[in-house]
């Protein structure tokens, strides 16, 4: 079946710099995306969500970009903090009540 | 308001043996689901409700019942745990489906025998 998949399954940043975690997705019905973020011990929590007739999103220090050419979202974290390190899953959602299909997950570790 | 609630947070099982995972929200949503989520994997659908007395099957239902009888509660059954079932169990739920977010409680981690 078709999937949402990250290209890196490990993210070193250092503190201050900025992160881009990216995931491709294949469905080309998909047409709402939602990026979270689970810390350990954690349920994944809400990060911004993009719908398909947007290219980009803003929210706070956070942009998602989504490329619907070539099925590609990115999520773009600002002035990386110790705080952002964790998972981040990008997701699909492609009927109309949402059941979210969900990568892999991507780890993003903030070094000092 | 509490948001998504699950209990236990931890239990063993031994094969063969039955429990309940529980779930609660307090946020009127109306869609709520469970996700199993397995080390190097995401999240994968299990059971979802669009709203109380309705359920339907997610990616991965076999072993796993669900009922809907109120808007806050959606309990998830293992009838006969195997190994398999090791995993975390998330309850999750939003406000309309699409379009609104997922709200994830944190949680159960369940380990078979």
């Amino acid at each position: 079946g078709e999937s949402v998949g990250l290209h890196l399954p490990t993210l070193s940043v250092q503190e201050g710099d900025n992160s881009i975690i990216n995931c491709a997705y294949s469905n080309s019905a998909s047409d709402y995306f939602i990026w979270y973020k689970q810390e350990s011990g954690k349920g994944p929590q809400f990060i911004i969500d993009i719908r398909s007739n947007m290219d980009k999103r803003q929210g706070q220090r956070v942009t998602v970009l989504l490329n619907k050419t070539v099925k590609h979202l990115s999520l773009q974290i600002a002035a990386t903090q110790p705080g952002d390190s964790a998972v981040y899953f990008c997701a699909e959602a492609t009927d109309s009540w949402g059941k979210l299909q969900f990568g892999a997950g991507t780890q993003v570790v903030v070094t000092p | 308001n509490a948001g998504v609630t699950q209990t236990p947070k931890f239990q063993v099982l031994k094969t063969g043996q039955s429990m309940t995972l529980q779930c609660a929200q307090d946020m009127n949503h109306e869609y709520m689901s469970w996700y199993r989520q397995d080390p190097g994997m995401g999240l994968r659908l299990i059971h979802y409700s669009v709203g109380a007395g309705i359920t339907d099957q997610g990616e991965v239902p076999n072993g796993y019942n669900v009922s809907r009888s109120t808007t806050e509660d959606f309990p998830l059954r293992l009838l006969s745990a195997a190994p398999s079932q090791t995993s975390v169990y998330f309850c999750a739920s939003s406000y309309k489906g699409k379009g609104s977010p997922l709200h994830f409680g944190n949680g159960t981690r369940l380990t078979v025998t």
